[in-house]
């Protein structure tokens, strides 16, 4: 079974630029996730859907960041403009239920460098 | 009510060793408690998980204890391997809703051969 990809895995712009990361989950996996990880921080949910709606945005910064998930598969995370504060790693992740649980599976994550 | 706290900061340990890993949590809501591990450049992975109908989990070398009425749990590795040094960070959920995690600050773990 693939796991979940993103890309790019990496990216270096410059504050006020605009940039987008891509996100493809297990495939059959109805729940997606996007997290924040800063550097030496656990990671923080930004949104959450299920299928191609959101289920949880209450910690996405609505002024700058934006997601989609058109047909319920694959996502898009944008940020505009970036700050500064804003280079992390984006960590996209999905999950099933099994057996009662919704087991999260992360993919590699996208490093963004905000310069 | 969301905060799920984590300790040591980072660990050290001897090859054959045991290690273990803390965490602390406040939101008595919380019915899903994973643990992850992530090595540099890497995603975290899930490496084992208990819900709070039972004290204590073992997968192989990996043991959660809990107890819920200190609502704390902590990831017990026993025989730690080089191979083990990496990040660990405990998290809780909401699972019933599928919700998300909230994780700990993470530790990080090196094993001495």
């Amino acid at each position: 079974e693939a796991g979940v990809a993103q890309s790019p895995r990496y990216k270096i712009i410059e504050k006020r630029q605009s940039v987008a990361f891509w996100c493809n989950p297990i495939s059959g996996h109805a729940t997606l996730y996007w997290y924040q990880q800063i550097l030496g921080q656990g990671p923080k949910l930004l949104i959450q859907f299920q299928n191609n709606g959101v289920v949880d945005d209450s910690q996405l910064p609505k002024d700058r960041f934006s997601a989609e998930r058109l047909k319920g598969v694959d996502s898009t995370l944008k940020i505009q403009p970036a700050k500064l504060e804003d280079s992390a790693v984006y960590l996209c992740a999905s999950s099933s239920l099994r057996r009662r649980v919704h087991e999260q599976y992360f993919g590699p994550g996208t490093r963004l460098t905000v310069t | 009510q969301q905060q799920v706290k984590q300790s040591p900061q980072s660990l050290i340990v001897q090859k054959g060793g045991i290690s273990i890993i803390n965490c602390a949590y406040e939101n008595t809501a919380f019915d899903y408690f994973p643990w992850y591990q992530q090595f540099p450049g890497k995603g975290p992975a899930l490496l084992i998980a208990i819900r709070p109908d039972v004290s204590e989990k073992k997968e192989g070398r990996f043991t959660i204890s809990f107890n819920k009425s200190a609502k704390q749990f902590s990831l017990h590795i026993m025989d730690s391997q080089p191979g083990d040094s990496a990040t660990y960070f405990c998290a809780a959920s909401k699972e019933t809703s599928g919700s998300r995690l909230t994780f700990g600050e993470g530790t990080q773990l090196t094993v001495n051969p």
